[in-house]
């Protein structure tokens, strides 16, 4: 079963752009969460898609936003980029959302804003 | 305030000896806490989970303890090898927040031939 995909794997930007970032589950797997990993903040959960509506969302700025396709598969977007949104960002699906479930990470998104 | 802590500080370890890495947590209610393994460049890989009404799981060379009371987890890898060398990252679930997954710092791990 082919894991967890993220397109791109790297990224560079300026300050002010707009990113996309995707994220195509395994398959069968209805919940994808996205977080931000930073050396110096570790991983940060930004939210949660489950059958196309965000389940829960983390402390971050309206810049970031999400949305869920009916094939599961899902976007990131960051709009009006600053420099400290340089970082790793991973998507992580399971298959079902909440309780115990192990998530599948992918290999990440190295974004750098320069 | 809410928190979790990892060994802030590289474990240095021989091989064959235990490798323990801690995780403390204060102020959540963690029905469960995970366990999972980084390695550079790479996204986590789950490991273990472990539910609070539990004392210990384990798997393989890996043993986890979760101490509710203590509100503390142990992650031991016994007759740890090289290639057991990564970053292991703790999470539990934040009722309070919808469950979403709050993650640790992470602890390094290096094991020495």
């Amino acid at each position: 079963k082919a894991g967890v995909t993220q397109t791109p794997r790297y990224l560079i930007k300026t300050r002010g752009q707009q990113v996309t970032l995707s994220c195509s589950p395994i398959s069968g797997h209805r919940s994808v969460s996205w977080y931000q990993q930073t050396p110096g903040q570790g991983l940060q959960f930004l939210f949660e898609y489950f059958s196309e509506t965000q389940r829960n969302k983390g402390n971050f700025p309206g810049r970031f936003s999400g949305r869920q396709f009916s094939n599961s598969r899902s976007e990131m977007n960051v709009s009006t980029l600053e420099l400290g949104d340089s970082a790793l960002y991973l998507c992580a699906s399971s298959l079902r959302t909440g309780e115990d479930s192990e998530q599948f990470f992918g290999p990440g998104t190295r974004l750098t804003v320069l | 305030s809410q928190k979790i802590e990892q060994n802030s500080e590289a474990l240095n370890i021989q091989e064959g000896k235990t490798a323990t890495l801690t995780c403390n947590y204060t102020n959540y209610s963690p029905a469960y806490l995970q366990w999972y393994r980084q390695d550079p460049g790479r996204g986590p890989v789950f490991l273990l989970l472990i539910r609070e009404n539990e004392k210990e799981k384990r798997k393989e060379r890996l043993k986890v303890t979760f101490d509710t009371t203590l509100k503390q987890s142990l992650f031991h890898i016994t007759a740890s090898q090289p290639a057991d060398s990564a970053t292991y990252l703790c999470a539990l679930d934040a009722k309070e927040y919808g469950n979403k997954l709050v993650f640790g710092a992470g602890t390094i791990l290096r094991v020495k031939s």
